[in-house]
């Protein structure tokens, strides 16, 4: 089975700074999507982010970026000049390619605060 | 601006009575699913369809849950009897697959959620 390990509950940045969120994930899948998915305080899931591990190259969404690491199983998501509005919980989800399920496997989130 | 309706978007209700969530997903998309979020758990697969055929519900407590779409604009969640446990955020996310890869439609869209508590 799938497991995705967020190992930080909680991140602190400044505004304008740049923070990194950490994801980490087992599979023995070779084909495969990762995501990464913000919940403001409104509780509404936002996606930000996703990556195909097929794909060398990293994703990039404006001020959201990614390293991907396919062989340490690993998915950060940076977040350049951070903004008040960045404030939320971020979920890193990972969904198999090729497999039955195709649900989401969500990891426990990490809460950013940002400070002004 | 297309997007995924729930409602209600708070339920209060006692324990052994009847819930119901409804859920329209994004006009088009063939695939509907049911999270539920709570603190302890996180964010857990209740039940998936496609093309509104059940395909997989083993995340849900068969006993008293139970999952539906009457059509292809509607899905709903029920709960009976419910239970104080059951008070959780309840998502709908639907998204549109093509053919046995995943890889076209991969993004899934997130309702607001249904917050439900029991007492």
């Amino acid at each position: 089975a799938q497991t995705v390990t967020q190992s930080q509950p909680e991140m602190s940045v400044q505004e304008a700074e740049t923070v990194t969120l950490s994801c980490t994930y087992d599979t023995s899948e070779s084909d495969y999507y990762l995501f990464w998915y913000k919940q403001p305080p409104s509780r509404q899931m936002i996606l930000v982010i996703r990556q195909e591990a097929y794909k060398q190259q990293n994703a990039t969404e404006n001020r959201f970026s990614v390293n991907f690491q396919k062989a340490a199983k690993s998915f950060s998501l940076k977040i350049s000049d951070s903004q008040l509005g960045d404030a939320a919980m971020y979920f890193c989800a990972y969904r198999g390619l090729y497999t039955g399920r195709r649900a989401l496997t969500f990891g426990s989130g990490t809460r950013l605060q940002v400070q002004p | 601006d297309a997007r995924v309706t729930q409602t209600p978007r708070h339920k209060v209700t006692e324990m052994g009575q009847e819930v119901t969530m409804r859920c329209q997903p994004i006009l088009g998309h063939n695939t509907v699913f049911w999270y539920r979020q709570t603190m302890m758990q996180g964010l857990e697969l209740l039940a998936y369809f496609r093309n509104r055929a059940p395909l997989d519900d083993s995340g849900m407590p068969k006993d008293r849950f139970s999952a539906e779409m009457p059509d292809a604009t509607l899905a709903t969640l029920k709960i009976q009897p419910s239970e104080p446990r059951d008070s959780a955020v309840y998502f709908c996310a639907s998204g549109l697959v093509l053919g046995d890869r995943a890889g076209l439609g991969a993004e899934q869209y997130f309702g607001p959620g249904t917050r439900l508590t029991v007492t």
